[in-house]
């Protein structure tokens, strides 16, 4: 059965780096027939979608935060990670990993972490 | 950028009746990648519906899902307690890959 774990800082401080990691389990993250994704929820609010990786077609991610976002992916600890610039309070949110099909829906989630963007 | 119109906004209803929930984008989606979720409060979200229509492993057939083009809809049909959540539609796109999501219907228990 496969099973992510997000794991990382609850809490950064404004302008600094939030640096997330996704421990992917029961599966292997070099599978070309998925992609690997994050998506977050501000509290109260609804979903966003940050960004994906593909084993062969690289890493995209949404325009709103292209510029600050970086995926990257550790194949010998099987783990997608996530690193966002300048945080401020705005990117206080859950931060979901998942395993995205070829038509982009999420079916399997990770249990999500909260992280706090405050001084 | 596609964006996607859900309504109603809040849905109350009695368990036994049955409920429509409406997704609208901003531009045909002539693959119909369009998935519906389902999210209580403070888990994760849960797939129930993927390519417009078919329901997801495990999920039942008083869920369905239908449309094409602009507008696609998640019908459920005689509420249980267990289904007041509130759920989200979201579309994918390929080139280059995106996704979005609609910003949620809450179906309340009337």
């Amino acid at each position: 059965q496969l099973q992510l774990q997000e794991s990382g800082s609850p809490l950064v401080k404004p302008s600094q780096t939030l640096s997330l990691t996704c421990a992917v389990s029961g599966g292997s993250i070099t599978t070309t027939t998925y992609s690997w994704s994050w998506a977050r929820q501000p509290p109260g609010k609804g979903l966003e979608w940050i960004g994906s990786t593909y084993q062969n077609r690289g890493t995209y991610s949404n325009p709103s935060l292209n510029s600050r976002v970086t995926i990257s992916r550790d194949i010998s600890k099987n783990q997608i990670s996530l690193t966002l610039k300048s945080v401020t309070a705005a990117d206080t949110a859950v931060y979901y990993c998942g395993r995205t099909n070829m038509r982009g829906e999420f079916h399997y989630w990770g249990q999500g972490i909260l992280v706090t963007v405050s001084s | 950028e596609i964006v996607l119109t859900q309504s109603p906004g809040t849905l109350s209803l009695s368990p036994g009746e049955g409920a429509t929930l409406s997704c609208r984008a901003s531009q045909n989606l002539p693959s119909g990648y369009v998935a519906w979720y389902q999210q209580k409060f403070g888990q994760a979200p849960r797939i129930l519906i993927y390519a417009a229509s078919t329901r997801a492993t495990g999920i039942p057939d008083r869920f369905r899902g239908s449309g094409s083009g602009t507008d696609f809809t998640l019908t459920i049909s005689r509420l249980e307690p267990d289904d007041f959540a509130v759920y989200y539609c979201q579309q994918y796109g390929d080139s280059p890959p995106s996704i979005t999501f609609g910003q949620g219907t809450r179906l309340e228990i009337k």
